[in-house]
């Protein structure tokens, strides 16, 4: 079955731009995670949505959002992009209950100029 | 305090030689799960293994295993007969059973291991 799907693979904006950015589950799995990797920081946990609901939450700003759509699809947001947030960004879905793996996407490669 | 420490920055290995790669974890609750992903340099992360903390036995997955210590709270991966396309990043990751303060139960990772092997 497919895997996870991330669009848009790469992305360039420039300060001050939002962005929205998109992530497709594997087919019956209904936890989304969305993490951001820079070299300097590692992989960091965003959020994790679960049925429509977000359900987990780490320490980043309010200008990261997300939401998830009936369909298990979706959506993270930032807005008043800074330079800082030029990163990897990586979704990975999973059933959600237990002790699933997750499994992730080829991310989105997003450069703030 | 970090939860998953990974000690080996980089590390090197022969093609066709065994390598193991190191994670420690600190918990207190007696229910976690343990996972290893391979980042190769294009970026998408892969799954390769999962160890649960009531497992018996340790986990295998093709050329992969885990050393397994509880007691010690290591786990480590064991890649038997290194491939050229083995060379990645490493990650090990922790999910805990407990939800913690903030009423998560995420995913903690550790902060990578690079392999590159040799010809």
């Amino acid at each position: 079955k497919a895997g996870v799907t991330q669009t848009p693979r790469y992305l360039i904006k420039t300060r001050g731009q939002q962005v929205t950015l998109s992530c497709s589950p594997i087919s019956g799995h209904r936890s989304v995670s969305w993490y951001q990797q820079t070299p300097g920081q590692g992989l960091q946990f965003l959020f994790e949505y679960f049925s429509e609901t977000q359900r987990n939450k780490g320490n980043f700003p309010g200008r990261f959002s997300g939401r998830q759509f009936s369909n298990s699809r979706s959506e993270m947001n930032v807005s008043t992009l800074e330079l800082g947030d030029s990163a990897l960004y990586l979704c990975a879905s999973s059933q959600g209950e237990g002790n699933q793996p997750q499994h992730f996407g080829d991310g989105t490669r997003l450069s703030i100029l | 305090a970090q939860k998953i420490t990974q000690t080996q920055p980089g590390m090197f290995v022969q093609e066709k030689e065994a390598v193991t790669l190191d994670c420690t974890y600190d918990t207190s609750d007696p229910s976690y799960g343990l996972f290893w992903y391979k980042q190769p340099s294009s970026g998408e992360m892969i799954f390769l293994i999962y160890q649960g903390s009531y497992d018996q036995q340790n986990a295998t997955e093709g050329r992969y295993s885990l050393n397994f210590q509880k007691a010690r709270k290591s786990a480590n991966l064991v890649i038997s007969a290194s491939q050229l396309g083995d060379s990645a990043m490493y990650f090990c990751a922790m999910r805990e059973a407990t939800i913690d303060a903030g009423n998560n139960r995420k995913l903690i990772w550790g902060l990578g291991t690079s392999l590159a092997v040799n010809p």
